[in-house]
């Protein structure tokens, strides 16, 4: 079982959709990253959440930790094709857990 | 500056061979780490080493496989005697500073067939 639940697994939506991904554990962190992957080639650090609580904003991206650090959503407005890619977020204490990402198709 | 490197990006094996997968970290960065990737789920931690020590194997297997990190040259990640199950992308980071929670830059993976 995953430490890190990422919903949903898969989305495909139209160019200038809103969406939300969620990432959600039982377990308290004293970080959470979220990560862009793109076929054939390695993560990308988004950005790193340390407060409960704490919004972050990247251009149309917009990060949310939970007040009891144990969850994350990410919220991209007016998506475009460039958007297209796996999504994973990671939680760190002593070490760090990924969860197994949500898969994003933006369609022009 | 160049980013994380790691080669070969494809190595086929045949069950029972030897897999050496080489990372070289960003300049600067003492920090490595080896994830696995199976296809349709997340990195797993494998190991995590500074140079010349392992400081947390916890994610690795017991047998068949090991890591280094000398004080010159690549991080190797090694996997003795190839089963099928060992199929996958194994991609490592580098990092300037200690602990998890500071940026990790990936490389772009060393994707791993045995047949």
């Amino acid at each position: 079982t995953q430490l890190l639940e990422q919903s949903p697994q898969f989305l495909s939506i139209q160019e200038g959709e809103n969406l939300t991904v969620y990432c959600n554990s039982s377990s308290v962190f004293s970080s959470l990253q979220w990560y862009r992957q793109e076929p054939g080639e390695g993560p990308v650090l988004l950005v790193t959440v340390v407060t409960g609580g704490e919004v972050k904003k990247l251009k149309r991206l917009t990060f949310q930790f939970g007040d009891a650090r144990k969850d994350s959503s990410l919220h991209i407005t007016a998506d475009q094709p460039g958007d297209t890619g796996l999504y994973l977020c990671a939680g760190s204490n002593n070490d760090m857990r990924f969860g197994a990402g949500t898969r994003l198709t933006v369609k022009p | 500056n160049a980013g994380v490197m790691q080669n070969p990006r494809h190595l086929v094996r045949r069950r029972g061979q030897e897999a050496r997968l080489r990372c070289s970290p960003m300049k600067g960065h003492s920090h490595v780490y080896w994830y696995r990737q199976l296809p349709e789920e997340g990195l797993k931690f494998m190991v995590y080493l500074q140079k010349e020590n392992i400081i947390d194997e916890s994610g690795m297997p017991k047998e068949r496989f090991s890591a280094e990190f000398p004080k010159e040259g690549p991080s190797i990640l090694r996997i003795q005697q190839v089963v099928r199950g060992d199929s996958a992308a194994y991609f490592c980071a580098s990092s300037p500073l200690a602990g998890f929670f500071n940026e990790q830059f990936f490389g772009p993976g060393t994707r791993l067939t045995v047949l």
